[in-house]
């Protein structure tokens, strides 16, 4: 089965880091590109940044661009998402998507989402 | 960074309606334009990618067309699985922007 399983929420401070992973299973892990995009409560996707496995070929918001580690581990068909000097704005839910060129570029696939809550 | 507008914000529909969403980008990205579903609680879901093309296994009550600046994504015959927010998306350049969304409810 095509699927990208997320691992769970997350409780975090302010100044926290945390780190979600996204396990990819049924496709070639290597022939796609892995973005992460969240949404915060009510409001629409945000897109935070993508990069290839086994590559340095990145790209990232401006608006996580010091916070954002983003990496993937092939042997294990993971991609990892690390946000660092969390706020309050960056509770939100996370998700990873595939991200296919089916004529334009498009996230074809999506893990299940992992609620990140940042609270004093 | 390229914005992308909707309209309407939100509407009620009753099932067999036909409805039309709008979508509207800040600059000319060709048919770089996706649209998603998403459920309450669930991710979005891809069901159109550039600008016109149905995923396979998308009903083909579902309908999008536009190009440069101006898009729009139709749906006739509404069905309870129809309702939900959806999101256009633009892959013309980085960062790759969202609209605020379409909530279609139940009237």
């Amino acid at each position: 089965q095509v699927q990208l399983v997320q691992s769970g929420a997350e409780v975090k401070k302010p100044g926290a880091s945390v780190k979600v992973s996204c396990k990819a299973s049924g496709y070639v892990f290597s022939t796609f590109d892995i973005n992460w995009v969240r949404q915060a409560p009510g409001h629409g996707p945000e897109w935070m940044g993508s990069m290839y496995p086994d590559s340095d070929l990145l790209d990232l918001s401006e608006n996580f661009q010091d916070r954002l580690n983003m990496s993937t581990d092939s042997s294990m068909n993971t991609a990892y998402m690390e946000l660092t000097s969390l706020t309050s704005d960056d509770t939100a839910v996370y998700y990873c998507t595939r991200g296919a060129r089916r004529g334009s570029y498009c996230f074809d696939l999506w893990g299940q989402g992992s609620l990140v809550t940042v609270s004093s | 960074d390229i914005h992308l507008t909707q309209s309407p914000g939100s509407l009620s529909a009753s099932t067999g309606d036909r409805l039309t969403i709008t979508c509207r980008a800040s600059d000319d990205i060709g048919i770089s334009l996706n649209w998603y579903h998403q459920r309450p609680g669930r991710a979005p879901n891809l069901l159109i990618h550039s600008a016109s093309s149905l995923l396979s296994g998308v009903p083909s009550r579902l309908s999008a067309s536009g190009s440069g600046t101006d898009f729009s994504l139709t749906i006739t015959n509404l069905q309870p699985d129809d309702f939900g927010t959806y999101f256009c998306q633009q892959s013309h350049s980085v960062p790759r922007t969202f609209g605020q969304g379409t909530t279609v409810a139940i009237k």
